[in-house]
C-alpha cells in the first residue's frame, strides 16, 4: 500500500508504563506531523518533522512526549510513564510540502492509546 | 483558546438535500483553510481547501464558502448521499504559525435515508 500505516492499531497499557507509537509516512514524503485526537476534542498538533531541519517541538504535551525520526522516514513517538489522559487517538500524517502551501496531509489510521 | 470552531458537534440531513456545515476561527492571520472528512476508525482524509484571496472554491458536490470579514468558512455538500455520513473537520493555517494545522472538533454529518 502507497498510504501512510501506524502500528499499532490499538495499544492498551497500564498507568506508569512507556509506550511505543511507529509511523510509516508516504515514500518521498518530507514532512510528517503527530497529532492526537481526544475523546470530543478536535486534533492537536503535537510534533512536526520536515526534511533535515529540526523537528517543530512546541505542541507536544510534557516532557514525557518526544519523537524521532530516523533516515528521513519512519518516525517513532514515544510517551514515557503514561497516565490515563494521554487515552487518546494518535494520527500520523504525511505530507510532500508545508502543509499551508497548498499540499495536503494524508493521515494514517491512527493508534488508540487507552491507559489503565 | 481554540482558534478554529466547529459548534455543531452534530448535523442530520436528509438525503438528497443540501448539508451545510459551518466553521468560525479567530485568527485573521490564518491563510489557509481545508476540511477533512473522517470516518470511523479511520484517519481523516483531505477534501477540499480554500485559499485567503478566494472567497469559494468548488469541486463537484462540494463548495466551500470563505467570509473574511466575519471570520466564517462553510461546506456546501449537494446533494447529499449516505456515503457522506461520517465527522468533518475544519482546519486553517497560518505562515506565522509554520502552517501547523489548527483543527476544529468536527462535526457529526449524518445523512438520512
Amino acid at each position: 500500500g502507497a498510504g501512510v500505516s501506524q502500528s499499532p492499531s490499538n495499544k492498551v497499557t497500564e498507568k506508569g508504563k512507556d509506550v511505543e507509537l511507529r509511523c510509516d509516512p508516504i515514500s518521498g514524503h518530507t514532512a510528517l506531523y503527530w497529532y492526537r485526537q481526544s475523546l470530543g476534542q478536535g486534533l492537536e498538533f503535537l510534533i512536526y518533522f520536515q526534511g533535515n531541519s529540526a523537528p517543530d517541538k512546541s505542541g507536544l504535551p510534557s516532557d514525557r512526549f518526544s519523537a524521532e525520526r530516523t533516515g528521513g522516514s519512519v518516525s517513532t513517538l514515544t510517551i514515557q510513564r503514561t497516565q490515563q489522559e494521554d487515552s487518546a487517538v494518535y494520527l500520523c500524517a504525511s505530507s510532500s510540502m508545508l502543509a499551508g502551501t497548498g499540499e495536503t496531509q494524508y493521515f494514517g489510521p491512527g493508534t488508540r492509546l487507552l491507559v489503565l | 483558546d481554540q482558534q478554529v470552531k466547529q459548534n455543531s458537534p452534530s448535523l442530520s440531513v436528509q438525503e438528497g438535500r443540501i448539508s451545510i456545515l459551518n466553521c468560525d476561527y479567530t485568527n485573521s492571520m490564518f491563510d489557509y483553510f481545508l476540511w477533512y472528512k473522517k470516518y470511523p476508525a479511520e484517519g481523516p482524509t483531505f477534501l477540499i481547501s480554500i485559499s485567503s484571496i478566494k472567497d469559494k472554491n468548488e469541486d463537484g458536490r462540494f463548495t466551500v464558502f470563505l467570509n473574511k470579514s466575519a471570520k466564517h468558512l462553510s461546506l456546501h455538500i449537494v446533494p447529499s448521499q449516505p456515503g457522506d455520513s461520517a465527522v468533518y473537520f475544519c482546519a486553517a493555517s497560518a505562515v506565522d504559525s509554520n502552517y501547523q494545522l489548527i483543527w476544529g472538533a468536527g462535526t457529526k454529518l449524518i445523512i438520512k435515508p
